[in-house]
């Protein structure tokens, strides 16, 4: 079974600051792709960032990167220089092959507030 | 935009009806996933179409059905309708299915509210 843990419901940061969100998974899988997802105020479901398993370079977006630590299932979002319109859910996802089918499992969520 | 469109955006009905969401993919993508978020909750995972073809099934309920049509929009219908069923539904398209596809593009979603 698959499953996406995300134990941090609710974090603030200041603007301009530096935030790391957490996310665990577990899959028996060894080929996957790891996402973070933000969802707004507005609900629509964005993009962040995404990994690849077999690779252990940690991916990168401008002001969001990851800590991808594969041994420990562990695969944190850090967010730099925080900005207001960071204000969002985010959702750590695992995606894995099943038979040529695939779904991402998500997280719950955690709430990041950026503070002015 | 992602180029991803649900209809409609809001749905307010009764205990016991039966209401049908609907979901354009992007142009060229052929699979699309329905996923449900309830309050405050992650996506749960519901179902997958593939050109057409059911390609996977996640906690969907018995009540619940879908199908993707030729022209690769889909629809989610919800029948003898709860209270519990109320949350935000969204469709998301890829173009391809299985590892090869990295991304899927979610749409706005649909808010149902069961009265």
């Amino acid at each position: 079974a698959q499953t996406v843990t995300q134990s941090q419901p609710e974090m603030s940061v200041q603007e301009a600051e530096t935030v790391t969100l957490s996310c665990t998974y577990d899959t028996s899988e060894s080929n996957y792709y790891l996402f973070w997802y933000k969802q707004p105020p507005s609900r629509q479901m964005i993009l962040v960032i995404r990994q690849e398993a077999y690779k252990q370079q940690n991916a990168t977006e401008n002001r969001f990167s990851v800590n991808f630590q594969k041994a420990a299932k562990s695969f944190s979002l850090k967010i730099s220089d925080s900005q207001l319109g960071d204000t969002a859910m985010y959702f750590c996802a695992l995606l894995h092959d099943q038979t040529g089918a695939n779904n991402l499992f998500f997280g719950t969520g955690t709430r990041l507030t950026v503070i002015p | 935009d992602s180029g991803v469109t649900q209809t409609p955006k809001h749905l307010i009905t009764a205990t016991g009806q039966r209401v049908t969401l609907r979901c354009s993919p992007r142009s060229g993508d052929l699979s699309v996933y329905w996923y449900q978020q309830s309050l405050d909750q992650g996506l749960q995972f519901l179902i997958q179409y593939y050109n057409g073809e059911e390609r996977a099934k996640g906690n969907i309920l018995e009540r619940f059905s879908a199908q993707q049509f030729p022209d690769l929009h889909s629809e989610l219908n919800l029948s003898s309708l709860e209270l519990g069923d109320s949350a935000l539904y969204f469709c998301a398209s890829s173009k391809l299915t299985g590892i090869l596809n990295t991304e899927a593009f979610f749409g706005q979603g649909t808010r149902l509210t069961v009265v």
